[in-house]
């Protein structure tokens, strides 16, 4: 089974901190995204990578920054965490694909709270 | 751009009831079409998905039907559990990248 681990699932933080979100797949996949999640607007994509120092912008990547050195794993950065932060924070994986769609598999969630 | 729609919940039902969570999309080409759920305290995860006009996808007792002529993926199950009880997702997948739609609260009553 595909597995994909998020390094907290709780997590509160000061304005002005810098927060690390770290995560680990086991499955070898090149792409990797963030995403948060907000009640009434669904996911929404922050950045992706899919190879080892590349990444891309995604729909609200303001505020937010990541890093992926090894293939297993990819972190978000807030440089500078704000209270419009606070949000649930999901990390996915899948392999590469053939361009019709690729199944996502998803990590539980990093519930970030902002003070 | 691509896009989906997705009723907008919750939606309630007592066990054993029919349910239907209805989505449609805008995209250009013919692109597959998902569904996810996410249990409460979980990540998302896929329940099904169909790759082509006319594919119907299932899993679980759910199922939808893709079809091309009304842009749409309905998700339906004709008797629901309690343990069915979850956020559902419609989403559609382009290259890497996915769209999903906002998420339908489902919630199923003893």
């Amino acid at each position: 089974d595909v597995k994909v681990t998020q390094s907290s699932r709780y997590l509160v933080k000061r304005t002005g901190e810098k927060v690390f979100l770290e995560c680990v797949q086991d499955m070898d996949h090149e792409n990797m995204f963030w995403y948060r999640q907000d009640p009434g607007l669904g996911l929404r994509l922050i950045y992706f990578s899919y190879d080892v120092k590349m990444k891309e912008k995604g729909d609200i990547p303001e505020g937010y920054s990541v890093s992926r050195e090894k293939k297993e794993r990819f972190s978000l950065i807030l440089e500078s965490a704000s209270t419009n932060q606070t949000s649930m924070y999901l990390c996915a994986s899948s392999p590469l694909g053939t361009g019709v769609g690729e199944t996502q598999y998803f990590g539980p969630g990093t519930r970030l709270l902002v003070l | 751009g691509n896009s989906v729609t997705q009723m907008e919940g919750p939606v309630t039902l007592s066990e054993e009831a029919f349910l239907t969570i209805n989505c449609t999309y805008t995209a250009t080409g013919y692109p597959s079409l998902f569904w996810y759920v996410q249990y409460p305290g979980e990540g998302l995860q896929l329940l099904l998905k169909a790759t082509k006009a006319d594919d119907k996808g299932s899993n679980k007792g759910f199922e939808a039907t893709y079809r091309k002529e009304t842009t749409s993926f309905h998700l339906e199950k004709g008797s629901v559990q309690v343990s069915d009880s979850a956020v559902y997702f419609c989403a559609l997948p382009f290259y890497q990248k996915v769209t999903f739609g906002t998420g339908t609260k489902l919630q199923v009553i003893p």
